[in-house]
């Protein structure tokens, strides 16, 4: 049963406009969040993070929502860039224990079309 | 530039063969990890290692093994490779435990 689960695996979004990304988990004891893009042929390459004691981390046209009675987490890019084009994926780690797991969504195909 | 090198970049495999994929980072990292990603089902950990000369499982260990004996690298090695070890492997580091984890650009296998 996956722990991490994204429910769109693709998203067609116009350049300019927002791209909201989505994420559900069900294990409690998270409490790291994070968000990888990755574009084809490289490794994922880290976006941005929240802890479970925040509801919103901003950084840039990136900002991460977390909402922890509802177990989903959420990444919106705005305004979107063509370059923005690639999969995304979210994780989530429950820091205290051993080996700082990372549990990983299946990913969300971003295609921003100019 | 620092960061995470991985061969090779792609390699095919004959099915009973072993093969060691290699991963080597400069950052002084203590933490190092092992991930494959298989369509739709994300990055899954295979091992870890919370700093030198330590190790630990993961989610899907099994028919893998690595070692530490040094900061800077950390192999894995399938001892009798099977087609279902066909599979994009990325290596991971982070400053320590807990930290957000920073992957090399990944090892394309495929075993026949």
């Amino acid at each position: 049963d996956q722990q991490v689960k994204q429910n769109s695996p693709s998203l067609s979004v116009q350049e300019g406009r927002i791209s909201i990304l989505n994420c559900d988990y069900t294990n409690s004891m998270f409490d790291y969040f994070l968000w990888y893009k990755k574009y084809p042929a490289e490794g994922p390459t880290f976006l941005i993070s929240i802890s479970s004691i925040k509801d919103k981390n901003e950084d840039g046209r990136f900002t991460v929502f977390l909402n922890k009675s509802a177990k989903h987490l959420s990444l919106h890019i705005v305004p979107s860039q063509p370059g923005d084009s690639a999969v995304y994926f979210c994780a989530a780690s429950a820091r205290r224990n051993a080996g700082n797991m990372l549990t990983f969504g299946g990913g969300t195909r971003l295609m921003v079309k100019p | 530039i620092a960061g995470i090198t991985q061969a090779p970049t792609s390699q095919i495999l004959a099915a009973g063969r072993r093969m060691t994929l290699r991963c080597t980072q400069d950052m002084r990292h203590n933490a190092m990890y092992w991930y494959r990603q298989d369509l739709g089902l994300g990055l899954r950990l295979i091992h870890y290692s919370n700093t030198a000369g330590t190790t630990g499982k993961g989610e899907v260990p099994d028919g893998y093994s690595v070692s530490r004996a040094n900061t800077d690298d950390f192999p894995l090695t399938l001892a009798s490779a099977v087609p279902s070890q066909t599979s994009v492997y990325f290596c991971a580091s982070s400053a320590s435990r807990g930290e957000t984890q920073y992957f090399g650009p990944g090892t394309r296998l495929l075993v026949l």
